[in-house]
């Protein structure tokens, strides 16, 4: 039981170059979310997805597009990154139609760098 | 305004003291709160939830004071291995979690 994993833990990218961040949960969670954590400002909601098949914004949503892909995966897409989005991003998912909603497992993160 | 502000710290306490964080949130409709921990460069895990009426877990006590619309986290005898960042974290009526900064905290022999 592997819990949340992210793919891939570091990655530097140029200014306009595009990539997928990978997320996967083996806990058969319905609900699964993206965060970003810059320094001084906590953890931002990029997107989430409720359920299978539906996702909705966050707080922080400009430049990311989301695809759940099935009740496991859960991947957020840069397409064409920019320095500002230089940040640990982390995946988390919950139970949050059953057992206990407010406790979300997190990944180990990625620390991306766009130069 | 933020939604949930924390004092950043850091907090330096010498092992066996007893530490205190206050956090406080803006909207007054928001109906759970927790604590979370997140150790250097690691994800955050939940810590324990916070109940109207306070609630104790070994050497750590929440509470909750609506009316003046914080929370605090109390950590009595730290060990060494309390040094990390405490998360503030509300939930407002959605499914997704708005976290407070973070209190770092460092125990030190």
């Amino acid at each position: 039981n592997a819990g949340v994993t992210q793919t891939p833990k570091f990655q530097v990218l140029k200014t306009g170059q595009s990539m997928t961040l990978q997320c996967a949960q083996d806990m058969n969670h319905n609900s699964m979310y993206w965060y970003r954590q810059d320094p001084g400002m906590g953890l931002r909601l990029i997107y989430y997805s409720a359920s299978e098949g539906t996702t909705d914004k966050g707080e922080v949503p400009n430049g990311y597009n989301v695809s759940r892909l099935n009740k496991r995966e859960f991947s957020l897409r840069l397409e064409s990154a920019a320095p500002s989005q230089t940040s640990v991003y982390f995946c988390a998912s919950s139970d949050a139609d059953t057992g206990s909603p407010y406790e979300q497992y997190f990944g180990p993160g990625t620390r991306l760098t766009v130069t | 305004r933020k939604e949930v502000e924390q004092d950043p710290g850091p907090f330096n306490v010498p092992e066996g003291a007893t530490v205190a964080f206050n956090c406080t949130y803006s909207n007054s409709a928001s109906q759970s709160f927790f604590w979370y921990r997140q150790d250097c460069r690691k994800e955050p895990k939940l810590l324990m939830s916070v109940y109207s009426s306070g609630n104790e877990d070994g050497r750590f006590t929440a509470q909750l004071n609506r009316a003046s619309q914080y929370i605090s986290l109390l950590i009595r005898d730290s060990k060494l291995s309390d040094s990390a960042t405490y998360l503030c974290v509300v939930l407002t009526g959605r499914r997704a979690l708005t976290f407070g900064s973070g209190t770092r905290l460092q125990v030190q022999p």
